[in-house]
C-alpha cells in the first residue's frame, strides 16, 4: 500500500461549485497533515495545514482530517477558474524532532471550467 | 526576500555525464530537502539535511547519487553517471526547523534534468 494516496483524477467542477479533493495515508503515528498546490511547471506552495481532527477554515479552503480513517480532505468553495492545478497532500511521518521529512501523494488534477 | 534558489533551471545531457544541481536554501531556514519529480512517482524525498548534516537519505535511489551540504547557504545534488531514468524535475526546499518549525516547505523553482 502506498504511504499517501490520492485520486489523480482529473477532478472537473464548474465554476462557483465545491471542489471535494480525498487523500488517505498508511502509517498510524502520522502527525501532521498539509495540502499543497502545484501550477502546471511550477513549484509546490503550501495552501492548508491540519494537525488535529476536525475541520480547519481559511477563506474558501476547508481541510478535514479524520485520524481514525486515516482520511484528509480538501474542499474549496466557490471554485474559480483560477483554482485549476493539481492538489498535493503531505504528511509529516515525524515526530519529536524529525519534523518537515514530508511525504507526498501523487496530487489530483483539478479543473475548474468557467 | 529571495526564496529558495536553484541552478541551472534547465540541464540537458548525454548517458554517462556528470550532473551538479544546486541549491541555496532562505537564510534563517536550518532544514534542507531534495524531492524528484515525474509524473509516474509524483514528488519523492531524496535526502534531508537539518543543520548542514545528512539526516535522511534512504530516499537516495543508488550510489550514483550523493548530495552535500558544506555549509548553510549551498547544498549539491550530484549524480555520476546520469542514466535516461534521471530524467525528473529536482526540487530543492528549506524550512525552520527545531522549536521554530511548522512543516511548511518552501520550494524552488526546480531544475529540470533530461538526459539522452
Amino acid at each position: 500500500q502506498k504511504e499517501v494516496e490520492q485520486n489523480s483524477g482529473p477532478l472537473s467542477v464548474p465554476e462557483g461549485a465545491i471542489a471535494s479533493l480525498n487523500c488517505t495515508y498508511s502509517d498510524r503515528v502520522s502527525q501532521s497533515f498539509f495540502w499543497y498546490r502545484q501550477y502546471s511547471g511550477k513549484s509546490p506552495e503550501l495552501i492548508m495545514s491540519i494537525y488535529s481532527n476536525g475541520d480547519k477554515e481559511d477563506g474558501r479552503f476547508t481541510a478535514q482530517l479524520n485520524k481514525a480513517s486515516q482520511y484528509v480532505s480538501l474542499l474549496i468553495r466557490d471554485s474559480q477558474p483560477s483554482d485549476s492545478a493539481t492538489y498535493l497532500c503531505a504528511v509529516n511521518k515525524g515526530y519529536g524532532g524529525s519534523q518537515g521529512n514530508l511525504i507526498f501523494g501523487k496530487g489530483t488534477k483539478l479543473s475548474v471550467k468557467p | 526576500d529571495a526564496g529558495v534558489i536553484q541552478s541551472p533551471r534547465h540541464e540537458v545531457t548525454e548517458m554517462g555525464q556528470e550532473v551538479t544541481l544546486r541549491c541555496k536554501p532562505i537564510s534563517g531556514h536550518n532544514s534542507l530537502f531534495w524531492y524528484r519529480q515525474t509524473m509516474m512517482r509524483g514528488l519523492e524525498l531524496l535526502i534531508y539535511f537539518n543543520n548542514n548534516v545528512p539526516i535522511d537519505d534512504s530516499g537516495m535511489p543508488e550510489d550514483r547519487f550523493s548530495a552535500k551540504m558544506p555549509n548553510a547557504s549551498f547544498s549539491t545534488l550530484k549524480i555520476q553517471p546520469s542514466e535516461p531514468r534521471d530524467s525528473a524535475v529536482y526540487f530543492c526546499a528549506s524550512s525552520f526547523g527545531g522549536t521554530r518549525q511548522t512543516g511548511e516547505l518552501f520550494f524552488g523553482e526546480g531544475s529540470r534534468l533530461t538526459v539522452l
